[in-house]
């Protein structure tokens, strides 16, 4: 069975600081993983993913994720927080045979400081 | 592209109705839809996979009697909370895979928040 961890519900980072958002993840089999953005009453939003190619990958709004096969891990970091990031940030990966269904983390609450 | 579509937006209603929401794709086919739901400070939980043309496939606990899925053609799927109750009460959302795409890239609709009083 597939799962995801993330560490941490909530993050508090200033702005201008690193934003480093912590996923690891338990798979049998090569995992596709993703993270996503939900602003509050909205759907979600794909940053990134990860589908066995760079093990680094860059997405949207300056974000960008690494797979770590070693640490089975996927942290999403961005060098430079704005207060547009502040959201809930989901970490996912896919169920084997890419049936396509989804397995979320429990989500991490992203509050930028002024 | 690829924008996905949730009709209503929210919906509030009394105990013992039944409620109905649409997922469309509005510029893509699709196939296959996901249903999720999000309880307020939750992650999504997987509820069914919609397909078209065939029966929905349910994941372990959900009831299928209670949420009906209805996937009538590549554009559409619509979820039905039949006799809801206020423990019904939730944020629904909705992704589509668009056909000959990638069965991992999914578009996420608004979501669908369900009051039940």
């Amino acid at each position: 069975a597939q799962s995801v961890t993330q560490l941490g519900s909530h993050v508090s980072v200033s702005e201008g600081a690193l934003v480093l958002l912590r996923c690891n993840y338990s798979s049998s089999v090569p995992p596709y993983l993703f993270w996503y953005v939900q602003y509050p009453n909205q759907g979600l939003q794909l940053l990134l993913k990860y589908t066995s190619a760079a093990t680094l990958v860059k997405g949207i709004n300056g974000f960008e994720a690494e797979f770590k096969k070693s640490e089975t891990s996927f942290h999403l970091t961005k060098p430079s927080a704005h207060m547009s990031d502040a959201a809930e940030y989901f970490c996912a990966v896919c169920s084997s045979g890419n049936t396509g269904k989804l397995i979320f983390g429990q989500g991490t609450t992203l509050q930028v400081k002024p | 592209g690829a924008v996905v579509s949730q009709h209503p937006s929210w919906v509030i209603c009394k105990s013992g109705t039944s409620v109905k929401i649409e997922c469309r794709s509005l510029d893509f086919q699709a196939t296959t839809m996901f249903w999720y739901r999000q309880f307020p400070k939750q992650s999504l939980m997987l509820m069914a996979t919609s397909n078209e043309g065939s029966k929905a496939t349910y994941e372990q606990g959900v009831e299928k009697d209670k949420f009906l899925i209805n996937h009538a053609s590549l554009t559409l799927s619509t979820l039905t909370v039949t006799s809801a109750h206020p423990e019904d009460s939730s944020f629904y959302i909705c992704s589509a895979v668009r056909d000959g795409g990638y069965q991992e890239t999914q578009y996420f609709g608004p979501g669908t928040r369900l009051l039940v009083l």
